[in-house]
């Protein structure tokens, strides 16, 4: 399995629906983050959590929500989705700072 | 503002060659770096870091240097190999930023034989 999973792989969904990306790890790793891939832009922060009782925005919140359910698990929600946030969306853990991250395999969503 | 800037979006190397990727970065707080590797279809995954106490860390055919004053990291990869095709994200992280790790927009390689 691997130690980072990220469901669903794919998803299409309409304007205006309410979707959730779900992430869990098998790493112990107390620091989750969610990243958004755009061409041109790299990955940009979305929402980042130390442990399960800290959430933080990151610089492209709106939008957007998340929930720490338990160390291992960290979901991202889009309550309205709308057609500029198909992107593809990566879950990644970390042990600590000065350690790289590990991520999962992304989350290819696309808003019609 | 991207803080961290990977002007090339792409490079064609032979097989055998040396591949050069560059990063720039803006924010002197930066004191760790990251490459990425990026396979289609996959999430990325860590490369090769260095702190910024040195000025080069080796691994394998993986080379990253440091020029602080420039704000500039480099990495090489010698001997490129086919299986070496990928986008290489560049990342960095500082003391004002707890471990949130700025990526750069990424550099497709593209090996050719």
């Amino acid at each position: 399995d691997a130690d980072v999973t990220q469901t669903p792989r794919n998803r299409i969904t309409k304007t205006g629906k309410r979707i959730m990306l779900e992430c869990s790890q098998t790493k112990g790793h107390d620091r989750m983050y969610w990243y958004r891939q755009d061409p041109g832009l790299g990955l940009q922060l979305i929402y980042y959590s130390f442990d399960v009782k800290d959430i933080n925005k990151g610089e492209i919140s709106d939008g957007y929500s998340v929930s720490r359910q338990a160390q291992a698990k960290f979901s991202l929600s889009l309550e309205s989705a709308i057609p500029n946030q198909t992107a593809l969306y990566f879950c990644a853990t970390s042990q600590g700072r000065n350690y790289g991250y590990t991520f999962g395999s992304g989350t290819r969503l696309t808003v019609v | 503002d991207q803080q961290v800037k990977q002007n090339s979006p792409s490079l064609s190397v032979q097989e055998g060659r040396i591949s050069i990727l560059n990063c720039d970065y803006t924010n002197s707080m930066f004191d760790y770096f990251l490459w990425y590797k990026k396979y289609p279809a996959e999430g990325p995954t860590f490369l090769i870091s260095i702190s910024s106490i040195k000025d080069k860390n080796e691994d394998g055919r993986f080379t990253v240097f440091l020029n602080k004053s420039a704000k500039h990291l480099s990495l090489h990869i010698v001997p490129s190999q086919p299986g070496d095709s990928a986008v290489y994200f560049c990342a960095a992280s500082g003391t004002d930023s707890w471990g949130k790790l700025q990526f750069g927009a990424g550099t497709q390689v593209v090996v050719t034989p």
